[in-house]
Order: C-alpha cells, then structure tokens, then sequence
C-alpha cells in the first residue's frame, strides 16, 4: 500500500495561506493523489485530485513535484470554517490502494 | 441530486441485537462503499461493491453484512456485535468503478453498542 505522511496538526490565522505536505515515498506509476476535507460527525469531503505537476480548482491548489513522492494541497486565503482534518490519499481505483486514507492533519484556523 | 444519504443517524444496539444501516445515492454511480471510522481516527474501508458485485472485503469479521440490492442502495446487516464496534459508519459512492474520480460520502450512521 502507498503509505502517505503528513503533520499531525496545523495552525494557521484567518486570511493566510495554508500549505499541508504530504509524503508518499512509495507511489506507483498509475496513482493519483486524492485530498479530502472532514468536519466532525460528518463525512470527508472531496478538495482536489491530481496525478502531477499542478491543479487548481475553485477550493485549493495541488503542487505535485516531478519524482511525485509528496504532494502539497494549497488553501488560499484561510478562514475560520477551514478548521478541519486533512487527508491525503494515494492509489488506484479498482484496488484498495486508492481507498487508504493517512491519518490527516488537523488544520485549525484561529482568528 | 449529489447526495449520499444514510439512515438512521444514530444507532443504540445490545450486543444480542440485529439490526441494518442504510444507504441510499440516485447520481447513477457504480460503485458503493462502507468505512468505519473511530473517534480521532481515519476512516477504515470495509467493503467495495462494484456494479452491485462485491470487490472489496477487507477482511471485517461476519457479524457485519453488506448487500447491495440495487445501484441505488448499500446495506450493512449488523449481528451480535461488540462495543468495540461502536463508531461512525460511513457510505460513499464513486461514479465509476475503474477511473479516477471523487467519492460522494454519506453523513454517516453513529452507532453504539452497549
């Protein structure tokens, strides 16, 4: 499995930007890189999605260096409902690889 | 409709009980899910149903019991269970078993074994 790391907790203030790393040294050549934001008592949230170089979506950005072994989701602009857990997840579909969720970063936005 | 919904919410059941959770998206995917998720943890995949067949079992002991009756519906038959299986339920679907796209999670149940 693409075992992911990322920092346990994060702490950022309302307006600034927001950078969350995750490494994935052993990704595989069909894997992408799956970001998911979760709110307590509630169900993650799909952020982005990407396989390399860079994606941007109305939410946040994805940075994917060329060797592909981390990942970093860019949160612009921070406010106090962005205080949530972060997850990186790195697979297939069709495999369960793509299904293992790391154990997230708690991002916690003060104002 | 980009809507995973799950029933009950909450969920209180003796060790000796049966009981079911229930799953429901009308987006047309194929492809459902159940995780489970303990308090400050990551959520766990339990089962993958691709085209209403079973793909994916990671190994979750039979006192749990999915179904997949139709593309619409996912059930988790609950029997005899643990209080260490006390923990949120979790559903997603994903349109397309095979490609790259996001999963649509559920609220969830919360269930507690006493």
């Amino acid at each position: 499995l693409a075992k992911t790391t990322q920092p346990i907790s994060m702490d950022s203030y309302e307006g600034q930007e927001v950078n969350i790393t995750c490494s994935h040294n052993n990704i595989a050549t069909n894997d992408y890189i799956t970001w998911y934001q979760q709110f307590p008592s509630q169900g993650p949230r799909f952020i982005i999605q990407g396989y390399k170089t860079k994606v941007t979506n109305e939410v946040a950005s994805l940075f994917i260096p060329a060797d592909r072994k981390s990942s970093t989701l860019s949160l612009p602009r921070v406010s106090l409902s962005d205080t949530a857990v972060y997850y990186c997840l790195v697979g297939t579909e069709g495999s369960a690889r793509q299904l293992t969720f790391g154990s997230g970063t708690q991002l916690t936005v003060l104002p | 409709d980009t809507e995973v919904t799950q029933t009950p919410k909450h969920l209180v059941m003796g060790m000796t009980n049966k009981k079911s959770l229930k799953c429901e998206q009308h987006m047309g995917h194929r492809a459902m899910y159940w995780y489970k998720q303990k308090a400050k943890k990551p959520p766990e995949l339990m089962f993958v149903y691709s085209y209403e067949k079973l793909s994916i079992n990671e190994s979750v002991p039979s006192r749990f019991s999915p179904e997949c009756p139709n593309s619409s519906l996912l059930n988790l038959h609950l029997h005899a269970l643990q209080p260490e299986d006390s923990a949120l339920y979790l559903c997603a679907s994903h349109q397309t078993p095979g490609l790259n796209y996001e999963q649509y999670f559920g609220p969830g149940t919360r269930l507690t074994v006493t």
